[in-house]
């Protein structure tokens, strides 16, 4: 069985870009949910989508934004890009939003 | 949202040594997971343990959960140095609960 697959792995981006990471779930699970992680904040969690629906958000201003398609794809955006969205991301898939997680490898962006 | 918090924050032990990691929480929960991150790279699931289990093996892994204290610990036994990671316990109370995550412990083992 797949794992959780993330694209791209490392993207390099500049102040006021906007960027789109992409997640693709295992297949059959219909949760995905999205992290950041930095050195000085640990994981910080973005949004939970669940049949194609934003079922719970973080403490992200508005130029964090997501999406989930019919199937189970997720894809995160970030718009104006500022040098503090620099971070690993990570996408984390499970059956339902009560079993186990299974996460990806992360993108790790780098905002110059 | 419910997060658990871990106990210690870092842990440094000899290679062969058991690692004992606690977690609290504080309302009911559903079931109590646990995930090991190495430096860099996503978070593996451990082990989960329902809320009407009060202990589980997985290898050198043991897991004990206690509801009437909303504890758990974590206890890797005969510790390898492949075992230094961050551990986090993630408390999920129910379908409406977010994933989120405290600060892990830090586990340090050295050969």
């Amino acid at each position: 069985k797949a794992g959780v697959t993330q694209t791209p792995r490392y993207l390099i981006k500049t102040r006021g870009q906007q960027v789109t990471l992409s997640c693709s779930p295992i297949s059959g699970h219909r949760s995905v949910s999205w992290y950041q992680q930095t050195p000085g904040q640990g994981l910080q969690f973005l949004f939970e989508y669940f049949s194609e629906t934003q079922r719970n958000k973080g403490n992200f201003p508005g130029r964090f934004s997501g999406r989930q398609f019919s199937n189970s794809r997720s894809e995160m955006n970030v718009s104006t890009l500022e040098l503090g969205d620099s971070a690993l991301y990570l996408c984390a898939s499970s059956l339902d939003r009560i079993s186990e997680a299974f996460f990806g490898q992360g993108t790790r962006l780098t905002v110059v | 949202s419910q997060q658990g918090e871990e106990d210690p924050q870092a842990l440094s032990i000899q290679e062969g040594e058991n690692a004992t990691m606690n977690c609290s929480y504080k309302t009911s929960i559903n079931n109590l997971q646990w995930y090991r991150q190495n430096s860099g790279r996503g978070l593996v699931h451990l082990i989960l343990i329902r809320s009407n289990e009060r202990e589980k093996h997985s290898g050198r892994l043991r897991v004990t959960l206690d509801t009437s204290k909303k504890s758990s610990s974590l206890l890797i036994t005969a510790s390898r140095a492949a075992d230094t990671a961050s551990y986090f316990c993630f408390p999920r109370t129910g379908a409406n609960s977010k994933l989120t995550f405290g600060k892990g412990i830090t586990l340090s083992v050295r050969p």
